[in-house]
């Protein structure tokens, strides 16, 4: 069985412009998370769906992430414009029932 | 209150002795509760699900759960080097919500 896909492996960028990340989960997992993981800390939650629904995404900041999930598969993460906070690795998660696993991750770098 | 706290580390351990990480949460309606290893540079692995209070065996890997004391541990029995990384303490909400504590580093010394 497949697992998560991930691209990009690394992308580095300057500060205040834009990036996309894009998540393919393992076929059939309604659930999709994506994850913000800072170099010592947890994974920090930022958004959540159920099929192409949002279930929780009260940690995204609004007002430059976004993220959507079409036709309840694949998923894009944006960051626009990108700040030098936001280096970090990105991680996309998907589940069937509780158990989560994870992609390789992204893992992104502002200048 | 941080919806995950785990034990600060790091821990070292000498190999072959047992490792043991803790980890408390705050939502009492919690169901689900997970391990993840994460080595440097890698993403997390889930190694252990437990799903209601006592003990679970996976291998040298112990999980343990208290509902009534919202706590959960993992014990590493005969730790190997192999063993040294970060470990996430994770639970699931009724609300679906799949939260991580900040991770335990354990490094394990031949």
């Amino acid at each position: 069985e497949a697992g998560v896909a991930q691209s990009p492996r690394y992308k580095i960028i300057e500060k205040r412009q834009s990036v996309a990340f894009w998540c393919n989960p393992i076929s059939g997992h309604a659930t999709l998370y994506w994850y913000q993981q800072i170099l010592g800390q947890g994974p920090k939650l930022l958004i959540q769906f159920q099929n192409n629904g949002v279930v929780d995404d009260s940690q995204l900041p609004k007002d430059r992430f976004s993220a959507e999930r079409l036709k309840g598969v694949d998923s894009t993460l944006k960051i626009q414009p990108a700040k030098l906070e936001d280096s970090a690795v990105y991680l996309c998660a998907s589940s069937f029932s509780a158990e989560a696993f994870f992609g390789q991750g992204t893992r992104l770098t502002v200048v | 209150q941080k919806e995950v706290e785990q034990n600060s580390g790091p821990l070292s351990v000498p190999e072959g002795a047992i490792a043991s990480l803790n980890c408390t949460y705050s939502d009492r309606g919690s169901q689900s509760f997970f391990w993840y290893r994460q080595y440097s540079g890698k993403s997390p692995e889930l190694i252990m699900s437990i799903y209601s209070n006592g003990d679970k065996e996976d291998g040298r890997f112990t999980a343990q759960l208290n509902k009534a004391s919202q706590y959960v541990s993992l014990l590493i029995r005969d730790s190997q080097p192999s063993d040294s990384a970060t470990y996430l303490c994770a639970f699931r909400s009724n609300d679906y919500k799949l939260s991580f504590g900040a991770g335990t580093t354990v490094t394990v010394r031949a």
